[in-house]
């Protein structure tokens, strides 16, 4: 069954600090992992987007990283502000043309405090 | 903003009322698509349109019926719902259906059925 599950389902950390989100996967075949980014009230935004063969993809202070033989990524967020409070969400595509199979994480709520 | 908007933000309907959601893309897309989003769920496909065509439904109640009268416009007409149908209801857009496209995401209409 194709599932993408996140760790942890929260976090809380201190402004300045870095962390890391992480991704497991199980979907197959494996056509791209995105990371969103949920503001609360909104919708999910685009961080990044990762294919098979990308290793490692960056967008400010977000690094993304993908294992396609384990079948993981991580989300690295560096130097945290308190505007990154929100919900991250991995969504993985299933690799058949013409299909809709976006298959989404249940996210991982994270908190900066000042 | 990501040049997808949805109307109304917040809803609150009872049980026998009729309601509709409002969705727009300013984007050119040729794909739309309906989510539920739950609390600690994941992200529910609801309908995928592809050129204002239908091209997938997963098993959706009848109580939500969509309508796509252009390729820019997408709504979602709500009668006789249930309190479990409380949740952000999200549109999105993307160039083309299939997973491989990224989806642009509404900020979400709020709905709360009493």
């Amino acid at each position: 069954k194709n599932q993408v599950e996140q760790s942890p389902q929260s976090l809380i950390i201190l402004e300045g600090k870095n962390c890391t989100l992480q991704c497991n996967y199980t979907v197959s075949p494996f056509s791209n992992l995105r990371w969103y980014k949920q503001d609360t009230g909104r919708g999910p935004v685009s961080l990044t987007i990762m294919t098979f063969s990308e290793n490692t993809k960056s967008n400010g202070r977000y690094t993304a990283t993908l294992d396609a033989d384990t079948k993981q990524s991580s989300l690295h967020i560096t130097a945290s502000q308190l505007s990154d409070s929100a919900s991250y969400i991995c969504v993985v595509s299933e690799g058949h043309s013409g299909t809709y199979k976006y298959i989404f994480g249940t996210g991982t709520r994270l908190k900066v405090l000042a | 903003e990501t040049g997808v908007t949805q109307t109304p933000r917040h809803l609150v309907m009872g049980m026998t009322n009729k309601k509709s959601l409002k969705c727009e893309q300013h984007l050119g897309h040729n794909a739309m698509y309906w989510y539920k989003q739950s609390a600690k769920k994941p992200l529910e496909l609801m309908f995928v349109y592809s050129l204002e065509e239908r091209v997938e439904n997963n098993s959706v109640p009848s109580r939500f019926s969509p309508e796509c009268p252009n390729s820019s416009h997408l709504f979602l007409h709500l009668h006789t719902l249930q309190p479990e149908d409380s949740a952000l209801y999200l549109c999105a857009s993307s160039p083309a259906s299939g997973g491989r496209s990224e989806q642009f995401f509404g900020p979400g209409t709020r709905l709360t059925v009493l």
